[in-house]
């Protein structure tokens, strides 16, 4: 089937803007995390959302990056304010819990400019 | 945010080499995972690894889970061109069936010897 996709692939925005990053996981896994990757560098967790369950929120960086998730599917990531640090590119993935399995599968990316 | 110690950071492979790399992280790690990702795409899942001491291949890969639990290596066969690229190791801590974030090392670049 179809594999994790988000919207758009590129997004250029001036200081101070909001911006809204969309991720459509793959269909059936019920696990969805978000990351940000820096250039050059790893990525760093920012939440995830398992099912019903509270979300994992313990990776964000400040009050300005929220993200939610409806009817247990896509999720949007909202970042309010942009600063130019907030310039990366911001990564989705899903996994599907009830198989005991873990592994994580990724989306191609948004990559966000703040000018 | 904590990131594990991945090496080398870059490396330069000529057609038919083997390559090596490793993580090393000084916590416990239940589960690790090694992606790689081509530029302007997400990473994609090469090996999963979950008991310490299990060594798994796919193709020419081949990836080890560290008996102290702590690290993990890759291997790279007999290379071909489109093996370039920043592969990155990652690890999970918490064991199932409890979910949780990955923490990724900051990749090695393979790139082809000029």
């Amino acid at each position: 089937g179809a594999g994790v996709s988000q919207s758009p692939s590129n997004k250029v925005t001036e200081k101070g803007k909001d911006v809204e990053l969309r991720c459509d996981p793959i269909s059936g896994h019920t696990a969805l995390y978000w990351y940000r990757q820096s250039l050059g560098q790893g990525l760093e967790f920012l939440i995830y959302f398992q099912g019903n369950s509270a979300p994992d929120k313990s990776g964000l960086p400040s009050d300005r990056f929220s993200a939610e998730r409806t009817g247990g599917s896509v999720s949007t990531l909202t970042i309010q304010r942009t600063q130019q640090e907030d310039s990366a590119v911001y990564l989705c993935a899903s996994s599907h819990f009830e198989q005991d399995s873990y592994e994580q599968y990724f989306g191609p990316g948004t990559r966000l400019t703040v000018t | 945010g904590q990131q594990l110690n991945q090496s080398p950071q870059s490396m330069f492979i000529q057609e038919g080499e083997d390559v090596s790399m490793n993580c090393t992280s000084s916590s416990i790690f239940n589960t690790w995972l090694w992606y790689k990702q081509d530029p302007g795409e997400g990473p994609v899942l090469l090996i999963a690894l979950y008991k310490a001491g299990e060594l798994t291949s796919n193709g020419r890969l081949t990836a080890q889970f560290g008996i102290t639990r702590k690290d993990s290596f890759l291997n790279i066969s007999a290379s071909i061109p489109s093996d370039v690229g920043i592969y990155f190791c990652a690890g999970r801590r918490r064991p199932p069936p409890s979910q949780g974030n990955l923490i990724f090392g900051k990749g090695t670049k393979l790139s082809v010897k000029p």
